[in-house]
């Protein structure tokens, strides 16, 4: 069985400010790792996921994440915060021989101040 | 916008009803998802459909249930409701069957309390 643990709640910070949202996992198999963003009203959308290659992997708005195999874990940076990055961040595993579901983490607030 | 649509958006049922939640997926998606995410927590899998049948599912019991068409729509039935049934319930459509090679693209949701 897989676990995702998100363990802030809540990361504030100011515009423009660097910004780590961390993600650990627990898996007896490999797995796949997703990380997924959640606006107001709004369905959850895919950032970025890691497969195999290279550990670092980017999305198209900034956003960058680190596989680390040895510490089991997913953080997502971004350099410098906008306003507009205020959302609900979900990290989320799938098991590579049962890659059809997700588990999903219990979520991290970012919430960008100006 | 992911093209994947929900209704209703909000529904308030009593203790022991029974519910129908539909979801349009976009259009040659043969695969939705259904997962429950409860306030202030993750999505859970519920269960999978690929062309109208089963795929896999969660730690759900049988009260929860499904259907998926032809036409790209499906739905969500929860019979015997539950207090602890309240939630954000959302469906997620994709090509095929593997996270490997296909994205899921998640609708807004149906929020369901119940009384």
């Amino acid at each position: 069985a897989q676990s995702v643990t998100q363990l802030d709640s809540q990361v504030p910070v100011f515009e423009e400010a660097p910004v780590e949202l961390r993600c650990n996992y627990s898996s007896s198999v490999s797995v796949y790792l997703f990380w997924y963003v959640q606006y107001p009203n709004q369905g959850l959308q895919l950032l970025l996921k890691y497969l195999s290659g290279s550990t670092l992997v980017k999305s198209i708005n900034g956003f960058e994440a680190e596989f680390n195999k040895s510490q089991t874990s997913f953080h997502l940076r971004k350099p410098s915060v906008h306003i507009s990055d205020t959302a609900e961040y979900f990290c989320a595993v799938s098991s590579m021989d049962s890659s059809y579901k997700l588990i999903f983490g219990s979520g991290t607030r970012l919430l960008v101040r100006p | 916008e992911t093209g994947v649509t929900q209704s209703p958006t909000h529904l308030i049922k009593t203790r022991g009803q029974q519910v129908t939640l539909r979801c349009s997926s976009q259009s040659g998606h043969n695969t939705v998802s259904w997962y429950q995410q409860a306030l202030g927590q993750g999505p859970q899998f519920i269960f999978q459909y690929y062309r109208e049948e089963e795929n896999g599912r969660g730690n759900f019991p049988p009260r929860f249930s499904g259907l998926q068409f032809p036409n790209y729509s499906s739905e969500l039935n929860v019979n015997a409701l539950e207090l602890d049934d309240s939630a954000l319930y959302l469906c997620a459509s994709s090509l095929g069957l593997t996270l490997s090679t296909d994205t899921q693209y998640f609708g807004p949701g149906t929020r369901l309390t119940v009384l």
